[in-house]
């Protein structure tokens, strides 16, 4: 069975511009989340989305966003770029939201580098 | 706000030693309490998770220690080896809030 799987690996863009980032869930899952890890700040949860609807949000500024498509895959939106937006955005996906302990299951993660 | 505190920041062990990670939670409504294990240019991935109801949690070399009135709870990694060489993270959740509130993560080595 495949794993969560995201794209690209890898991201380069510079100040300003915006990025946008791929999640697949395993299949069967319905909810997605995001979660950022920037270099010596651990996992810092950004965006949980399911059956389409966000349902919690971190404490990050509104130019991070996302949707959740119909067939569960999930974008993460990141506009107007700035350095310290720099860090590899992990997706996760689960079950749902019967039971917090649905496994979060994570993928390998997009690694952004803002010039 | 750090609502979850994990300690030591590293760890280095032996082979054959225990290896011992500390987390306290601020938020009395957690009730999941997970630990996730990274190896470099990985995701994490779940190593064991423990609820509330229950004082300690045992699979394979890996045991959580959990103490509901010190809002604290712990990793003991049994007969370290080699391959446990990773980052471990401490993490909590309540049903409703979905996300995990995750520790800042001990970089664990074992040296042969």
């Amino acid at each position: 069975e495949a794993g969560v799987t995201q794209s690209p690996t890898h991201l380069i863009k510079t100040r300003g511009q915006q990025a946008t980032l791929r999640c697949s869930p395993i299949s069967g899952h319905t909810s997605v989340y995001w979660y950022q890890q920037a270099l010596g700040l651990g996992l810092q949860f950004l965006l949980w989305y399911d059956e389409g609807e966000e349902r919690n949000r971190g404490n990050f500024p509104p130019r991070f966003s996302g949707r959740q498509f119909p067939n569960y895959s999930s974008e993460l939106n990141v506009n107007a770029l700035e350095l310290e937006d720099s860090a590899l955005y992990l997706c996760a996906s689960s079950f749902g939201t019967l039971s917090v302990t649905d496994t979060q299951y994570f993928g390998p993660g997009t690694r952004l580098t803002v010039l | 706000q750090q609502q979850v505190k994990q300690s030591p920041q590293s760890l280095i062990v032996q082979k054959g030693g225990i290896s011992i990670i500390n987390c306290a939670y601020e938020n009395t409504a957690f009730d999941y309490f997970p630990w996730y294990q990274q190896f470099p240019g990985k995701g994490p991935a779940l190593l064991i998770a423990i609820r509330p109801d229950v004082s300690e949690k045992k699979e394979g070399r890996f045991t959580i220690s959990f103490n509901k009135s010190a809002k604290q709870f712990s990793l003991h990694i049994m007969d370290s080896q080699p391959g446990d060489s990773a980052t471990y993270f401490c993490a909590a959740s309540t049903d409703s809030w979905g996300k995990l509130q995750f520790g800042a993560g001990t970089q664990v080595v074992v040296t042969p």
